[in-house]
């Protein structure tokens, strides 16, 4: 089974504090890897996205990835309450984009 | 602004029914899939399409059928509904080859009892 792993959380970050989440993979043929904010009774909303080892920044979001560790990773800056949410992360083998998801990082900021 | 749409955000039914879940996008996306989310579980694919009239099974495709008629709409039938069926369905679409030009639809809570 192919699978995704996430720490479940909560993760309680303060406010203004840096959030750090964690996400391995298993199948080494993984090419493309995703982050996903989902509020409650919302759908997931792609944050960032990244496909090459090293790091990528957009904003107070930095995705980072190692494939050699089979590992991503995403770092939330400066985090603020609407940054309360699940965290999905999610890889893909093909260019048509069908995802393994991991079961999600809950993360909740406190003032 | 509408991406992608799906038929019912709720939806509750009877253990036995047919029931039809309907997603329809406007970005002319070529593929097009079902997942189901249920809590700890995250997102499982049920099926896939990536051109019309083609389908492809996910990972958990039992109980659950599909249909790509055309390009933008893409259904899922659940041939006899049963209580495990119950969870939240979400459409999503994508374009070969530029995956981070993808879009979920707002989800169907699909109760059965």
């Amino acid at each position: 089974q192919k699978e995704v792993e996430q720490n479940s959380g909560p993760l309680s970050v303060p406010e203004g504090a840096i959030a750090s989440l964690n996400c391995t993979y298993s199948d080494r043929g993984s090419q493309s890897f995703f982050w996903y904010r989902q509020y409650s009774g919302k759908s997931p909303e792609l944050i960032m996205f990244i496909y090459s080892n090293g790091d990528k920044e957009d904003g107070r979001f930095t995705a980072q990835l190692n494939k050699a560790s089979q590992y991503v990773s995403l770092l939330i800056r400066d985090s603020q309450p609407s940054d309360s949410a699940t965290y999905l992360c999610a890889a893909s083998t093909d260019s048509w984009g069908k995802f393994q998801f991991g079961a999600g990082t809950q993360v909740v900021v406190t003032p | 602004d509408v991406k992608v749409t799906q038929s019912s955000r709720y939806l509750v039914k009877r253990t036995g029914e047919k029931v039809f879940l309907e997603c329809v996008q406007d970005m002319d996306h070529e593929n097009m899939f079902w997942y189901r989310q249920d809590p700890g579980l995250g997102l499982r694919l049920i099926y896939f399409s990536y051109d019309v009239k083609m389908k492809e099974k996910g990972d958990i495709p039992e109980g659950y059928s599909v249909s790509r008629e055309k390009k933008e709409r893409f259904s899922l039938i659940l041939e006899s509904a049963s209580t495990n069926q119950t969870s939240m369905y979400l459409c999503a679409t994508t374009r070969t080859g530029a995956l981070d030009e993808q879009y979920f639809g707002p989800g169907t809570r699909l109760t059965v009892t």
